[in-house]
């Protein structure tokens, strides 16, 4: 059975300096892993999605996440927060080729000017 | 704009009533899912077709709902005898099958519903 935690509720940082969302993930078989944004009255938005090719992702806006298996984690990180970048962030799971995601509690994001 | 929308995007109801949330996926995609999210939580799976057939229900899909998605294109998700434990915001998401990945779903804005 598929599940994430996030190991984190919230986050503050301030403007300029790096971002860390941490996520572990549990899947039976070879997961596919996504992070998703969402922002206030918005949909969600995918960050970026690892499926079983590079262990380091390079998504959107700057953002980034490592897949290592041996720690079943899937950290989220940026080097520079920008004001834009406050907002809930999600970790997700799926068992590759299955098609119902299990996401996690949400990181909410805080950027201090 | 050629993403996926939900009409409405807010509804307000008396526990007991019927509702129906409508979604149009991004035209080319044929599979579609619904979600449901609560304060606080992430979203959870409901459902899930490919074209106009639903493969997959989640145990949260009580009898009360029910979803089609008559001609493979957009869907309706209908909740009846409303009760306030059903008060969450109902996402749709679509994708294009990725043939053995998972694939990319790409979700509207939501339906907030509030059962009074």
């Amino acid at each position: 059975a598929q599940s994430v935690t996030q190991l984190d509720s919230h986050v503050s940082v301030s403007e300029g300096t790096p971002v860390l969302l941490r996520c572990n993930y549990s899947s039976s078989y070879s997961p596919s892993l996504f992070w998703y944004v969402q922002h206030p009255n918005k949909g969600l938005q995918l960050l970026l999605k690892y499926t079983s090719a590079a262990t380091l992702v390079k998504g959107i806006n700057g953002f980034e996440a490592e897949f290592k298996k041996s720690e079943t984690s899937f950290h989220l990180t940026k080097p520079s927060a920008h004001m834009s970048d406050a907002a809930e962030y999600f970790c997700v799971v799926s068992d590759s080729g299955a098609n119902n995601l299990f996401f996690g509690t949400g990181t909410r994001l805080t950027v201090i000017p | 704009d050629t993403g996926v929308s939900q009409d409405p995007r807010h509804k307000i109801t008396k526990r007991g009533q019927n509702v129906t949330f409508r979604c149009d996926p991004i035209s080319e995609h044929n599979r579609l899912y619904w979600y449901r999210q609560t304060l606080g939580q992430g979203p959870e799976f409901l459902t899930y077709f490919q074209n106009e057939a639903q493969l997959e229900k989640s145990r949260l899909l009580s009898d009360r709902f029910s979803a089609e998605r008559p001609k493979g294109s957009f869907s309706t998700l209908e909740i009846q005898r409303t009760e306030q434990g059903d008060s969450a915001m109902y996402l749709c998401a679509s994708s294009l099958a990725a043939g053995g990945f998972t694939d990319t779903q790409y979700f509207g804005p939501g339906t907030r519903l509030t059962v009074l």
